[in-house]
């Protein structure tokens, strides 16, 4: 078993619809969760990050963190066509085996259509 | 402005040749890293490196090497191509061991025919 699954989608939805992508995890070190957003054919951008468990707002985005589900959710308010992308969480520790590395889910491809 | 850079961008090549791809940061980072994308597996990471002469294998590393001989350029050495290492290669590089934010870049397309 990953020690982070991702919905794999993928996901289509109309214009100003609100998405929602989820990620489990078992490792319970993980501290840092993250969220990045991939367009077609470039590398990976980091999107938003949540220490620990709590919301974190950023305009459209909200990220969030269930520390003792172990589960991280991004909502995309409003979606937009330019929010069309893959969609990877990534976890991160300040200790342990996985220091220093993050863990990515499989990843979510999200097309969001006019 | 800082960059990470990745060359070639497409390549390929035949089953058996050894293939070198090159990654470049100019970020003065002391961590880098290398992954494989694959559909369905997300980034898989492949090496990764703390810093000069500083070298660690990740969950995929069969087939591959890496050396780091300075701050910023970690290339990585496919050895004896075979199909299966068909994918999408990004290298990304962080500050230190303790920063969660790596920056990635632009991937080179790899196909072994």
């Amino acid at each position: 078993q990953k020690e982070v699954e991702q919905d794999p989608g993928p996901l289509s939805v109309p214009e100003g619809a609100i998405v929602s992508l989820n990620c489990t995890y078992s490792n319970s070190a993980f501290q840092y969760f993250m969220w990045y957003r991939q367009y077609s054919r470039k590398g990976p951008e980091l999107l938003m990050y949540t220490y620990s468990s709590g919301n974190k707002e950023d305009g459209r985005f909200t990220a969030q963190v269930d520390k003792s589900s172990k589960y991280i959710s991004l909502f995309i308010r409003d979606s937009q066509p330019s929010d069309s992308a893959t969609y990877l969480c990534a976890m991160f520790s300040q200790r342990g085996t996985s220091y220093g590395k993050l863990t990515f889910g499989q990843g979510t491809i999200l097309t969001v259509h006019p | 402005d800082a960059e990470i850079t990745q060359s070639p961008r497409h390549k390929i090549t035949e089953t058996g040749r050894q293939v070198t791809l090159a990654c470049h940061q100019t970020w003065n980072h002391n961590n880098m890293f290398w992954y494989r994308q694959d559909l369905g597996h997300g980034l898989r990471l492949i090496h990764y490196s703390y810093g000069v002469h500083d070298t660690n294998k990740g969950e995929v590393s069969d087939g591959y090497s890496v050396s780091r001989s300075n701050t910023e350029d970690l290339p990585l050495t496919l050895e004896s191509a075979a199909s299966s290492q068909t994918s999408v290669y990004f290298c990304a590089s962080s500050r230190d061991r303790g920063k969660y934010e790596q920056y990635f870049g632009p991937g080179t397309r790899l196909t072994v025919t």
